[in-house]
């Protein structure tokens, strides 16, 4: 079964603080993936990688940067963190692109004020 | 663009009951199409998963069929258990293969 570990579980911020996510997989999959999930939105993908220091754009990409420093880590950075971006943020990964298995992290819920 | 539409956005059954959890999609050509599962608390993991249209599949008693006429991809089961409460989410697999889109997800409530 894939691991996938995210950090913190939860957090608070301010508006405008600087706020980053942690990723990380212990089955070497190439790909991982940052959604977001809101009520009557579903998953909205924002970032996804499929190797270390490689960066592709999600459909959600406004406000967020990401990084993936190794094939364990993606990290997903908000610089100016904004009250619509309180959400719950999932990590995924997946051995070779999306038409495989997603396997996902417990999430990290982040609440803006 | 791709998309995917659950006009469903909550079941409540008592257990024993039928289930079925509308899903269609708009895209071009021939996606591979999901049903992923979230359990309370949990990520979503994935359910099942069909690459063929007009194919059907199957996992712990669910069953969708890929109907590329109607553009469809309903769930179903026969008889749900109280263990089946989640928010189910119908994805299509984007045409650049790297993406999934999700639709908004229908939370099934099953009473006992």
């Amino acid at each position: 079964e894939a691991a996938v570990t995210q950090s913190p579980r939860n957090k608070v911020t301010v508006t405008g603080g600087n706020v980053t996510l942690s990723c990380r997989q212990t089955n070497s999959h190439n790909y991982m993936y940052w959604y977001r999930q809101d009520t009557g939105h579903g998953l909205r993908l924002i970032h996804y990688s499929y190797g270390a220091g490689n960066l592709q754009i999600g459909d959600v990409p406004d406000g967020y940067k990401a990084t993936r420093t190794t094939q364990e880590d993606f990290f997903l950075l908000l610089e100016l963190a904004s009250p619509s971006q309180t959400s719950l943020y999932f990590c995924a990964s997946s051995e070779k692109g999306a038409q495989d298995t997603q396997y996902f992290g417990p999430g990290t819920r982040l609440l803006v004020l | 663009g791709n998309s995917v539409t659950q006009m469903q956005g909550q079941v409540t059954l008592s257990e024993e009951e039928f289930l079925f959890i509308n899903c269609t999609y708009s895209t071009t050509g021939y996606p591979t199409l999901f049903w992923y599962v979230q359990y309370p608390g949990e990520g979503p993991q994935l359910l099942l998963k069909v690459t063929t249209a007009n194919n059907k599949g199957s996992s712990r008693g669910f069953e969708a069929t890929y109907d590329k006429g109607t553009t469809s991809f309903h769930l179903q089961k026969a008889s749900v258990q109280e263990s089946d409460s989640a928010v189910y989410y119908c994805a299509q697999l984007s045409g650049s293969f790297n993406k999934l889109t999700f639709g908004a997800g229908t939370r099934l409530a099953v009473c006992p």
